[in-house]
């Protein structure tokens, strides 16, 4: 079973605070994304990579960057976390054309 | 502009009533699409994918469809344990390379027993 882990389930940070959100996936895939989920909105795309190094914008990159330093591991930074970026974020990998996979995803709190 | 449309938003059925979710788009070029089932509090789990018009598939009580413009999600005979918020998403064809899913907002279903 493909296997996608986010390094923490629950987040609490202050305004101003940068944040690391980590994401590894254990299947080899190439392409992994990051999205954030809202009542009302949905998920939206804030970045995804189709290789090591490689990065495109989504939907809603403004106040993040992302990091694919290894094919398995992709992070999303908040350079300086505001309110409005409390939201549940979900990292998600998927092998070319075919289904994502997603992790459980990580409920950050901006204070 | 492309979008992705699921109907209805909420559905509540009794058990063993069957009942379909539908997911419109429209996208200029589609590479798939896919279904999700997901839980409260957690990431949503893949179900299906489907690349061109007139393919179907199956698991267990749920079986998804693909016309040109939408795709339903059949439930059939459905239990409790089906409860949850089903989403629909896109991915379509823009000359790059990976891209990421479009989704729509989900249909939030309950069974009740």
């Amino acid at each position: 079973d493909v296997k996608v882990t986010q390094s923490s389930r629950y987040l609490v940070k202050r305004t101003g605070e940068k944040v690391f959100l980590e994401c590894v996936q254990d299947m080899d895939h190439e392409n992994m994304f990051w999205y954030r989920q809202d009542p009302g909105l949905g998920l939206r795309l804030i970045y995804f990579s189709y290789d090591v190094k490689m990065k495109e914008k989504g939907d809603i990159p403004e106040g993040y960057s992302v990091s694919r330093e290894k094919k398995e591991r992709f992070s999303l930074i908040l350079e300086s976390a505001s309110t409005n970026q409390t939201s549940m974020y979900l990292c998600a990998s998927s092998l070319y054309d075919r289904g994502a996979f997603f992790g459980q995803g990580t409920r950050l709190t901006v204070v | 502009e492309d979008q992705v449309t699921q109907s209805p938003e909420a559905l509540r059925l009794q058990e063993g009533e069957s009942s379909s979710l539908n997911c419109s788009y429209t996208v200029s070029g589609l590479r798939g699409l896919f279904w999700y089932r997901q839980d409260p509090g957690k990431g949503p789990e893949f179900l299906f994918t489907l690349y061109s018009a007139g393919e179907e598939k199956e698991k267990e009580r749920l079986k998804a469809t693909l016309t040109k413009k939408e795709s339903f999600l059949h439930i059939t005979a459905p239990k409790p344990e089906d409860s949850a918020t089903y989403l629909c998403a896109v991915r379509m064809y823009s000359g790059g390379g990976a891209d990421g899913l479009t989704f729509g907002k989900g249909t939030h279903l309950i069974i009740q027993p």
